[in-house]
């Protein structure tokens, strides 16, 4: 078990680029999720996976957001032209459905700074 | 987004001394988790609460699950310098997604040798 991992760790990019970050969750996790996070706050949630169904997508989640988990293993998250307002951090995290310990294990996070 | 009220903002202690923070909502949770992150990190999970009254610890960490399901507190006793870093509350509410996990703003805590 190597956690929740992502990639990249940072990134900066022009705004209007397109920018697309990766999770790999736990292996055995069968639910993941997608959180924001901007400096002073805590995590905001922006969409979860069941397996390779998206169940739930937050209002922050615009139309210049997509989230993929084409196979219910890793996952993908794109944003098109971006603004500097999506400067922020991206947090994946992953859990079982029916785990006693119900907390979802995070990812270290990916940075994006747009300039 | 909806978040909950998590207090105090920050602390300064020394070592060695305990400390207490908490997280209140109008909302009923059938959840609590409790997390530290550190900079440039992702949250880590400290303690996960699922009952109303319950009391868990974990080392020098104990947590409780309010009665009313609408609060819930951490404390830390004998803070060492490792401590340092941001202390999240969050909750999954009544009725609400399964997903969703409602985070507080965060406690930040630093400890003085």
């Amino acid at each position: 078990d190597t956690g929740v991992s992502q990639d990249p760790r940072h990134k900066i990019t022009k705004r209007g680029q397109n920018v697309t970050f990766r999770c790999d969750p736990i292996s055995e996790h069968n639910r993941l999720y997608w959180y924001r996070q901007t400096l002073g706050q805590g995590p905001e949630f922006l969409t979860y996976f069941q397996n390779e169904a998206q169940l739930e997508k937050s209002r922050l989640l615009s139309d210049r957001f997509s989230a993929e988990r084409p196979k219910g293993s890793f996952s993908t998250l794109e944003i098109q032209r971006t603004e500097q307002g999506d400067s922020a951090m991206y947090l994946c995290a992953s859990s079982l459905i029916l785990a006693p310990n119900y907390g979802y294990t995070f990812g270290s996070g990916t940075r994006l700074t747009v300039v | 987004g909806q978040q909950l009220n998590q207090s105090p903002q920050s602390m300064f202690i020394q070592e060695g001394e305990d400390v207490s923070m908490n997280c209140t909502s109008s909302s009923i949770f059938n959840t609590w988790l409790w997390y530290k992150q550190d900079p440039g990190e992702g949250p880590v999970l400290l303690i996960a609460l699922y009952k109303a009254g319950e009391l868990t610890s974990n080392g020098r960490l104990t947590a409780q699950f309010g009665i009313t399901r609408k609060d819930s507190f951490l404390n830390i006793s004998a803070s060492i310098p490792s401590d340092v870093g941001i202390y999240f509350c969050a909750g999954l509410k009544v009725g609400g997604s399964q997903g969703n996990l409602i985070f507080g703003k965060g406690t930040k805590l630093s400890v003085k040798p």
